[in-house]
């Protein structure tokens, strides 16, 4: 089964300190997203990529998040320095839009706890 | 703006009992809509959808009936089992603005007891 593979699964660290989390689509979509999911707030969108260029970031703090896509096969979303409040459940999601939002997948995600 | 407004949980029932999540929507115009389920550790996997007025998404005895006079969207199953525990998120993508965006709602976590 194709699947959005996420990676690491986990992380601990503590504030200040750089985060980078991996995210490799499925093969083939054309639309990546990032998404954030709280207890507090939910689900929230940070980030999305169709074809490998970002079309919206407006989620997203700018001043210590950043996301890119460096190919097709990974998507990479970073936080420097990171602070206790990023602590979440961050995940990727890969499909091929417009039109294709039954088949959106998502990664299991990562979870992030910032000390 | 665009918004998905879910009941709190968590809902925790019996086997087999009958389930109701409620959510509503905010939108402009009729968005598609779509219920999502988060199993422990996993990431969200599409359950069911509707794209228009009174069209029923259906799938693994869930329903959900896309009311426009209402602007709801519950989801309902008649006899819930204990793999059925997990997180549902109700969620909207709009047809005009708001680009290709689906707006969650905060999920409603369940818990099936035996």
């Amino acid at each position: 089964d194709a699947r959005v593979t996420q990676t690491p699964r986990h992380k601990v660290t503590e504030m200040g300190q750089e985060v980078t989390m991996r995210c490799q689509p499925i093969l083939g979509h054309n639309t990546v997203f990032w998404y954030r999911q709280t207890m507090m707030q939910g689900l929230e969108l940070l980030a999305y990529f169709r074809n490998r260029a970002p079309l919206d970031d407006s989620g997203m703090p700018k001043d210590r998040f950043s996301a890119e896509m460096p190919d097709a096969t990974l998507a990479t979303l970073k936080i420097q320095p990171s602070e206790p409040r990023d602590s979440a459940v961050y995940f990727c999601a890969s499909g091929n839009l417009p039109g294709g939002w039954e088949k959106l997948f998502f990664g299991s995600g990562t979870q992030l706890s910032v000390l | 703006g665009n918004s998905v407004t879910q009941m709190e949980g968590p809902v925790t029932l019996s086997e087999e009992a009958f389930l109701t999540i409620n959510c509503t929507y905010t939108a402009t115009g009729y968005p598609s809509l779509f219920w999502y389920v988060q199993y422990p550790g996993e990431g969200l996997q599409l359950l069911l959808k509707a794209t228009k007025a009174d069209d029923k998404g259906s799938n693994k005895g869930f329903e959900a009936t896309y009311r426009k006079e209402t602007t709801s969207f519950h989801l309902e199953k008649g006899s819930v089992q204990v793999s059925d525990s997990a997180v549902y998120f109700c969620a909207s993508l709009p047809r005009m603005g708001g680009g290709n965006k689906l707006t969650f709602g905060t999920g409603t976590q369940l818990k099936v007891e035996l």
